[in-house]
């Protein structure tokens, strides 16, 4: 079975603190993907990779960064964490068509 | 482009009475179609998939769906509802070579003893 591996299911951060998300697969998919879900608004793309090194803005990039540097890793980086950063974080994995994501656990990000 | 549209974001039904959950898509190419389901504090899981071929697809846990593309939808059924039931389903789309699902807003399934 494939496995996507999120480091942390539960975060506390503060305001302006540095955050970093990691995301291991196991299945030698080139596609990875980091999404953000609350309530309401389902969930909503923020960056994605093709392949190592190569990364695309989603739909709402904006405060986040990521990285690719292996693979099977895919991290996402909030440079200075602010409260409406609050929510769930999903990491996917894909191989190629027809596109089927599996999911981490994910983690919960909660900024004071 | 593409984008779902999942009417009803709270859907409740009774122990044993039939499950409808609805979504309408649009997409600018033949799409693949998803439903996945999400339990409390757990990642999502793929409940079924319709990419080419049949269009009435069966899932895990007793689920099905029908492809209707004169009506651009993908409604996802469950002839009888369990208790374990109880979750929050999301249907997705994507089309061609897009890399990326563009994911409905989720509707919650309550079920009622």
């Amino acid at each position: 079975d494939v496995k996507v591996t999120q480091s942390s299911r539960y975060l506390v951060k503060r305001t302006g603190e540095k955050v970093f998300l990691e995301c291991v697969q196991d299945m030698d998919h080139e596609n990875m993907f980091w999404y953000r879900q609350d309530p309401g608004l389902g969930l909503r793309l923020i960056y994605f990779s093709y392949d190592v090194k190569m990364k695309e803005k989603g739909d709402i990039p904006e405060g986040y960064s990521v990285s690719r540097e292996k693979k099977e890793r895919f991290s996402l980086i909030l440079e200075s964490a602010s409260t409406n950063q609050t929510s769930m974080y999903l990491c996917a994995s894909k191989s190629f068509l027809p596109g089927e994501l599996f999911f981490g656990e994910g983690s919960r990000l909660t900024v004071l | 482009a593409q984008s779902v549209t999942q009417l009803g974001s709270h859907v409740s039904v009774s122990e044993g009475a039939l499950v409808l959950l609805r979504c309408n898509y649009s997409s600018s190419v033949p799409p693949y179609l998803f439903w996945y389901v999400q339990y409390p504090n757990q990642g999502l899981q793929l409940l079924l998939k319709y990419t080419t071929g049949a269009t009435l697809v069966k899932g895990i846990n007793g689920f099905e769906a029908e492809f209707k593309k004169s009506e651009t939808s993908f409604h996802l059924t469950k002839p009888s509802a369990h208790m374990s039931d109880a979750a929050e389903y999301f249907c997705a789309v994507t089309g061609g070579s897009n890399y990326k699902l563009t994911f409905g807003k989720g509707t919650l399934l309550t079920v009622n003893p």
